[in-house]
């Protein structure tokens, strides 16, 4: 059954700084999905990405896909205090019972300081 | 739209009662989900509903029973819960349940005493 890990779990990052966060899965997975959630709300939906090299971008977020390494990554460019929240990545199962189950990372909480 | 609603956004029940939770979308997708997540956890599935028939059922206690009246509607049944079972639950839908992106509801907040 395919797992997925993200790291770091905690990120604490200044405004204006670059940083990544990695998405490591661990089986064939059909599609990627970056999720953003902010303390007490619900899930919002950031990208899909849908095959090898794909790359998608939205203000300051950057998310690609390399599905040879099994790994997606979330930029953040310049980071700003309202990018603070709580970052998921989500494959998804290719087969078996479970096709087409979300399976998602542990999470990343970023918060951005002054 | 893309919207998802949830009824109630907060619940307080005891072990002995019994509550629903109920989900809705408009947005003609043919499944629908229930995930539970705790503080600082990701969310878990709990069922999934594909073209009103339940799909995936993740080994969830009888305590909790789902329902899907119709294409549009999700509800959760509760009934003799146990204070770990408090908890944000949530409702996504997507177009179908082949992994399709899911939308999600605000979440009701579950408070079981």
């Amino acid at each position: 059954e395919l797992k997925v890990e993200q790291n770091p779990l905690f990120l604490s990052m200044q405004e204006g700084k670059n940083y990544t966060i990695y998405c490591n899965y661990s089986t064939t997975s059909d599609r990627l999905y970056w999720y953003r959630q902010d303390p007490g709300k619900s899930l919002e939906s950031l990208f899909v990405l849908l095959s090898n090299g794909a790359v998608k971008q939205e203000g300051r977020l950057m998310a690609s896909l390399d599905t040879k390494a099994r790994l997606s990554t979330l930029h953040i460019t310049a980071a700003v205090h309202d990018l603070s929240a709580t970052y998921f990545c989500a494959g998804v199962n290719a087969g078996g019972t479970s096709y087409g189950k979300l399976t998602f990372g542990q999470g990343t909480i970023l918060t951005v300081h002054p | 739209d893309t919207e998802v609603t949830q009824t109630p956004k907060h619940l307080v029940m005891g072990m002995t009662n019994k509550k629903s939770l109920k989900c809705e979308q408009h947005m003609g997708h043919r499944a629908m989900y229930w995930y539970k997540q705790k503080a600082k956890k990701p969310p878990e599935l709990m069922f999934v509903y594909s073209y009103e028939k339940l799909s995936i059922n993740e080994s969830v206690p009888s305590r909790f029973s789902p329902e899907c009246p119709n294409s549009s509607l999700l509800n959760l049944h509760l009934h003799a819960l146990q204070p770990e079972d408090s908890a944000l639950y949530l409702c996504a839908s997507s177009q179908d349940s082949t992994g399709d992106t899911q939308y999600f509801g605000p979440g009701t907040r579950l408070t079981v005493l």
